[in-house]
């Protein structure tokens, strides 16, 4: 079992460009979240999909931020246009089913934004 | 993926001995409590998990208590390793809800 699969691992950017981050859950499950963790902050859920439909997105920091599930295998989080203050590890996390709470984390991006 | 190191509490624990790590939570409506482990340049890691209805919860080397009366979760860790020092964050679930809520986290130090 592969677990949950995250690319890219690091991400150096400059400000105002596009940063795509992409994720692979595991086989069979069919809830994903993505996570931001920070220093200041923690771990903070961004947005929740259940069968690959977003349900919460009320933790997305503003309209910069966009995600997006287009099949059970893949999703992707956008930040156009990325800000210094994005710098952070993004993770992704899947389940067996919407409620489930045992998540399964993927090993996270590292995200630098200059 | 790389934990929130320098500013979070640190328990240091001598090699075999046991290890304490308390977590305050906040949603007295909580009913769903976990603890996850995140070890340097890794994702958080599920340990043990523990139900509102249950005060105590044990695994292999791992004790979950739960005091619902303070909202104070402990996680109790055996004979502890040097493979065991990592960040350790409790979560808490509100009835009815999918959401994770994390704590800040404590870093464990084994020291050999």
């Amino acid at each position: 079992d592969a677990g949950v699969i995250q690319s890219p691992r690091h991400e150096v950017t400059e400000m105002g460009q596009e940063v795509t981050l992409r994720c692979k859950p595991i086989s069979g499950h069919n809830s994903l979240f993505w996570y931001r963790q920070t220093m200041m902050r923690g771990l903070e859920l961004l947005i929740y999909f259940n069968n690959n439909v977003p349900i919460d997105d009320s933790g997305m920091p503003e309209d910069r931020f966009s995600a997006k599930m287009p099949n059970a295998s893949f999703s992707t989080l956008k930040i156009q246009p990325s800000e210094p203050r994005d710098s952070a590890v993004y993770f992704c996390a899947s389940s067996r089913a919407g409620g489930s709470y045992e998540q399964y984390f993927g090993p996270g991006t590292r995200l630098t934004v200059t | 993926g790389e934990s929130v190191g320098l500013h979070l509490p640190t328990l240091s624990v001598q090699e075999g001995d046991n290890s304490i790590i308390n977590c305050a939570y906040s949603n007295s409506a909580s009913d769903y409590f976990i603890w996850y482990k995140q070890e340097s340049g890794k994702g958080p890691q599920f340990i043990i998990d523990i139900r509102s209805n249950m005060d105590k919860r044990q695994g292999q080397r791992v004790t979950v208590l739960l005091n619902k009366t303070v909202k104070h979760l402990s996680l109790q860790i055996a004979a502890t390793q040097p493979g065991d020092s990592a960040v350790y964050f409790c979560a808490e679930v509100g009835a009815g809800s999918y959401q994770l809520t994390f704590g800040k986290g404590t870093k464990l130090s084994v020291i050999p």
